[in-house]
């Protein structure tokens, strides 16, 4: 049975880092490309990053580019989500999924994680 | 703003057919796959159709995805109470690097 556990959210102040873990099972982890994806309260879906199966490849959305780092670690079957400079705007539930692939304009995330809540307030 | 854009909220009554749009450009919708995602009142997104079209498995064949040009849409049929949930779009966007979502569509079962 697949399964992504997110886990590193809390509390934290403007300005301040995180970091996001996402462990991975049932599934060969080194296979897929991951993604992270953040929900501010009541709002929408937001991709964030994604990240290719050996970690040459990432990409970012424009809002956390130079913020934040995707990076995973394939011998712990896990994803990371690096934070810095944390502003009210990245409050929000992060969730980890994995992502299928044909090439990088037909990707689906196939599944999803419970997500952990980011706050960013003083 | 999103950059692809849904209606935010829908209707229908039990057994209805109803329809969601998506609306994006040429680099996003006219160039990649549109996926679909149902997300249910706390808890976390569910993948409903992916590359278009395609149902993953334990995806009632009521669920239905289609592609024209820049526009995509997904279709219901024999809507059940069940189906209350918010529904999203995606693609990649070439211009922009990056997936992106539409804001959401709010399915309410009358």
């Amino acid at each position: 049975e697949v399964q992504l556990v997110e886990s590193g959210g809390g509390l934290v102040q403007p300005g301040g880092s995180l970091r996001l873990s996402c462990a991975a099972s049932g599934f060969t982890f080194s296979s897929y490309w991951m993604s992270w994806v953040r929900q501010a309260p009541g709002k929408g879906l937001e991709w964030v990053a994604n990240i290719k199966q050996d970690g040459s490849e990432k990409y970012y959305v424009d809002s956390v580019k130079g913020r934040f780092t995707i990076s995973r670690d394939n011998a712990k079957n896990s994803l990371y989500l690096q934070m810095n400079s944390l502003r009210a705007e990245d409050t929000a539930v992060y969730y980890c999924a994995r992502d299928r692939c044909l090439w990088i304009g037909d990707c689906y995330s196939d599944y999803w994680g419970q997500g952990t809540l980011v706050t960013v307030s003083s | 703003q999103s950059v692809l854009t849904q209606p935010p909220s829908a209707s229908g009554t039990p057994g209805q057919r109803v329809t969601i749009s998506c609306s994006g450009s040429s680099s996003n919708i006219g160039s990649n796959t549109v996926n679909w995602y149902q997300q249910l009142p706390g808890t976390a997104p569910k993948l409903l159709i992916y590359s278009n079209n395609q149902r993953p498995s334990g995806v009632p064949d009521r669920f239905s995805g289609s592609k024209s040009g820049t526009s995509a849409s997904l279709a219901i049929s024999g809507l059940q109470s069940e189906d209350e949930a918010d529904y999203y779009c995606a693609a990649w966007d070439d211009s922009l690097n990056g997936k992106v979502f539409g804001g959401g569509t709010k399915l309410t079962v009358l």
